[in-house]
């Protein structure tokens, strides 16, 4: 599974967008992007994925760029409650089942 | 719905104990995660099932490390004996067939003293 890069930490006003980047310039035409979230004291937390094209529900939208090499993770109205470990994952749809994660995204939101 | 059920919340031994965490998954999901959280790091998998059979062992410490699945649904994971090393948070987790989204517990805590 590719490897991914992330802002070790970011910071981010009550009500305004969150926006967490991620970088996987060596995904393979077949990876999907996941994204999940940890809150302290908690266990992960699905919160969307993709393989191309850009998707949203009700917890977040997930742009990927063109070349697939990099993506972002907005959280339109971010609250305090959204204060978390984002963990941004690429692997293979497949029967293998592993979650790698990396070191994540420390996201503060603040008042 | 209920989410997956892990117990206990918190443990703490002395070394050389053993020590034994359940899992109870969300109903109907056949796959089964235990993984491993050391302090500031990311999960790590240990072992995943595949309704009662282990099909991915292979980062389970198995010197001391043994879990199962026995009917394909409840799983225990036990650590005997334990070191110091091994406090850390375990975290279990199931998914449904015919999809790979991953729903986690709220882990067990273990501190080996």
């Amino acid at each position: 599974d590719a490897k991914t890069t992330q802002p070790t930490s970011m910071d981010c006003a009550e009500g305004r967008a969150a926006n967490l980047p991620c970088n996987h310039s060596t995904i393979s035409g077949n990876e999907y992007v996941y994204w999940y979230r940890q809150i302290h004291s908690q266990g992960p937390q699905y919160i969307i994925h993709g393989l191309k094209n850009n998707e949203t529900n009700e917890m977040a939208s997930l742009i990927i760029t063109e070349d697939r090499k990099s993506s972002t993770l907005i959280l339109p109205h971010a609250t305090l409650r959204d204060t978390a470990v984002y963990y941004c994952i690429v692997r293979v749809s497949s029967n293998t089942g592993k979650l790698i994660f990396g070191q994540g995204t420390t996201l503060q939101v603040k008042p | 719905e209920a989410g997956v059920v892990q117990s206990p919340r918190y443990k703490i031994i002395e070394k050389k104990q053993p020590v034994a965490f359940w899992c109870n998954p969300i109903s109907g999901h056949n796959t089964l995660y235990w993984y491993r959280q050391n302090l500031g790091q990311g999960p790590e998998l240990l072992i995943r099932y595949e309704n009662e059979e282990a099909v991915d062992d292979s980062q389970l410490p198995k010197d001391r490390f043994s879990a199962e699945r026995l009917k394909g649904v409840d799983s225990t994971l036990k650590i005997q004996p334990a070191e110091l090393g091994d406090s850390a948070v375990y975290l279990c987790a199931s998914s449904p067939p015919e999809t790979e989204t991953q729903y986690f517990g709220p882990g067990t805590r273990l501190l080996v003293l």
